[in-house]
Parts: structure tokens; C-alpha cells; sequence
């Protein structure tokens, strides 16, 4: 079992829908939280951060942490045609570079006209 | 500023040939992390240098992968001899650890096919 699932979609919502985006994990050390999006043929880029549990927001994106369920999320609102990309989660135990980042798969996210 | 910059973008070379892939990372990032991409296994860590010292290489799947860093704005990855099971897109990020919780900057990846 992979140390953090992520559905790899792909997800199709109409321009304006709310968006929910998901990952579980297994690793109970697992304390800085990260979501990543990817436009095709480019790499990653960091869209939110956070650290333990609890809600965090930047304009359209919300990102939520649940470390009693070990699940984390990326809501968007208004979605926009711009938002079509792969949204990958990341997660490391502890702050700084020794620290290994562990990504999801990516969930495929589609917004449609 | 420039960004991360890797070459070659795509690569297509026969089994068994040398591949060398290039990053240039940010300028005044002190840490570098080599990836590998494939839709199976998703974005997986290959290697990391801190300061141009390998600190962790064990995703580095085989000795036919090898990864240098002669100084602090170059680092290599290499694969000899090359195999299909290769083909995946790799990338190279970089970052600084002079502050807590500073984010991985990443390339824009290899696309590496091996025939």
C-alpha cells in the first residue's frame, strides 16, 4: 500500500463548480502538508501549504488538514478553465530539506466551459 | 528570474545507451532533488544534495543511475546503460533551507524515451 492514495481521476466539472480534492495517508508522522498543481509538460509548481490539522485559505483555494482521519483536501471555488491541471498532494514529517517530500499520484482536474 | 532549468526537454535513445540529463538550480538554493515521473508511480525521489553533497540516494533505483554535483549551479544525472523500463519524465527541483518550510522550485523535466 502506498504511503499516501490519491484518485488520479480524471475529474470534469462545469467553469464556476466547487472542486474537492483528496488524499489519504498512512504515516502518522506526517506534518507539513503541501498541494501541488502541474499544468501539462511543466513541473510542479507549490499552490498551498499548511502545517497539522486544521483550514487554510488563499483566495479561491482552501486547503484542509484532518490528521485524526488522515485525510487531507483542496477545495477551489468559481472554477475556471485556468484551473485545469493535475493537482498532486505532498506531505513531509518535519520542516526543512532533510525531511522527505512523499507525493501522491495527481488527480487529473478538468474544468469545462 | 530564471528558474530551474533542465536539457536536454526530451530525449530518445536507443537500450543500452548512455543518458545524461542537466539541471541549473536557482540561483542561491543550496539544496537539489533529482525526481522521476511515471503515471504508475506518480513523482517519486531519486536522489537530494544539500550544499553539493549527496544526502540521501536511496531512490536511486539501481547502480545504473548516478547523480553528481560538482558545484552549486550544476548537477548530472546519469543512466548506463539505459533501459525501457527508464522511459518516465525527470525532474529536477531545488530549494533553500535558510528558511524553515521554503518550497521546492521544479523544472519543467526531461522526457526521457528509451526504444
Amino acid at each position: 500500500q502506498k504511503e499516501v492514495e490519491q484518485d488520479p481521476g480524471p475529474l470534469s466539472v462545469p467553469e464556476g463548480a466547487i472542486v474537492s480534492l483528496n488524499c489519504t495517508y498512512s504515516n502518522s508522522a506526517f506534518q507539513y502538508f503541501m498541494w501541488y498543481r502541474q499544468y501539462s509538460r511543466k513541473g510542479p509548481e507549490l499552490l498551498m501549504y499548511t502545517y497539522s490539522s486544521g483550514n487554510k485559505e488563499d483566495g479561491r483555494f482552501t486547503a484542509q488538514v484532518d490528521k485524526s482521519s488522515k485525510y487531507i483536501s483542496l477545495f477551489i471555488r468559481d472554477s475556471q478553465p485556468s484551473d485545469s491541471a493535475t493537482y498532486l498532494c505532498a506531505m513531509r514529517p518535519f520542516a526543512g530539506t532533510a525531511s522527505k517530500l512523499t507525493f501522491g499520484t495527481g488527480t487529473r482536474l478538468q474544468v469545462t466551459l | 528570474d530564471a528558474g530551474v532549468i533542465q536539457s536536454p526537454r526530451h530525449e530518445v535513445t536507443e537500450m543500452g545507451q548512455e543518458v545524461t540529463l542537466r539541471c541549473k538550480p536557482i540561483s542561491g538554493h543550496n539544496s537539489l532533488f533529482w525526481y522521476r515521473q511515471t503515471m504508475m508511480r506518480g513523482l517519486e525521489l531519486l536522489i537530494y544534495f544539500n550544499n553539493n553533497v549527496p544526502i540521501d540516494d536511496s531512490g536511486m533505483p539501481e547502480d545504473r543511475f548516478s547523480a553528481k554535483m560538482p558545484n552549486a549551479s550544476f548537477s548530472t544525472l546519469k543512466i548506463q546503460p539505459s533501459e525501457p523500463r527508464d522511459s518516465a519524465v525527470y525532474f529536477c527541483a531545488s530549494s533553500t533551507d535558510r528558511l524553515s518550510n521554503q518550497p521546492q522550485h521544479f523544472g519543467d523535466g526531461t522526457r526521457l524515451s528509451i526504444l
